[in-house]
């Protein structure tokens, strides 16, 4: 089971919108509503950002949102400012015997 | 309000034995999944097993079956991951996460950095 594949960096001027894909297969991303965003700031934990596709925690703004079409799932950030700057990391249930897995992570950097 | 604490910053010899702890607080911690998670310095996050701690039914990741061993002690609301023999390689951050269900990984530690060198 591999990670799902996520691009290196994404960047984006503040206020742009930016776009972030995730892409698995069959037996993950494609198989499952179950794909998940989290942010991790340098030095800190992860934090959710998104669950299952498209829903939203309490507390997380709605500049995020969250979307799938086949094998590939999207997080997409609205009205970009530089505290949106981070590494971005999407998240699967898999039918594979690893259960679980992570995206290689995004570097979103605000210009 | 939940939270996960892990236990302090380590630094070992390749060789060596050591057991990593995460204490769980405000909610029911034998009703859910208590996960470990690893992180290379300057890479990505790699899943590595998960816990019951109700039944301390539990499933690792492929890459890391043989490897560590993930325990619970639901006495004290505690998730445990331990290494037998620590390699160089093993330098990382570790966290613990809760899956809030099977499919998502909802809570997370503060990670805990364990550096294996000579």
């Amino acid at each position: 089971q591999s990670a799902l594949t996520q691009p290196a960096s994404v960047s984006g001027s503040p206020g742009q919108s930016i776009t972030i894909s995730c892409t698995g297969t069959s037996s993950d991303v494609g198989g499952y509503n179950y794909v998940s965003w989290y942010q991790q700031h340098p030095g800190k934990a992860p934090k959710l950002m998104i669950y299952d596709v498209s829903n939203r925690p309490s507390g997380v703004s709605n500049r995020f949102s969250g979307s799938k079409s086949g094998n590939t799932a999207s997080l997409t950030i609205s009205g970009l400012q530089a505290e949106d700057e981070a590494d971005y990391y999407c998240s699967s249930y898999t039918s594979s015997s690893i259960l679980y897995v992570f995206g290689t992570g995004t570097k979103v950097t605000v210009l | 309000e939940v939270q996960l604490v892990q236990s302090g910053a380590e630094v070992k010899k390749p060789g060596e034995s050591l057991k990593i702890s995460c204490k769980g607080s405000g909610y029911s911690f034998t009703s859910y999944w208590i996960g470990w998670v690893r992180q290379m310095p300057g890479k990505g996050l790699e899943w590595m097993g998960i816990i019951y701690p109700g039944d301390s039914d539990t499933r690792y990741s492929p890459s890391f079956q043989g490897q560590v061993t993930i325990s619970a002690d639901k006495s004290i609301s505690t998730a445990y991951l331990q290494w037998s023999s620590l390699k160089a390689s093993d330098t990382a951050m570790y966290y613990c996460v809760r899956h809030g269900a099977v499919t998502t990984v909802d809570y997370w530690g503060q990670g805990t950095l364990v550096t294996v060198s000579s």
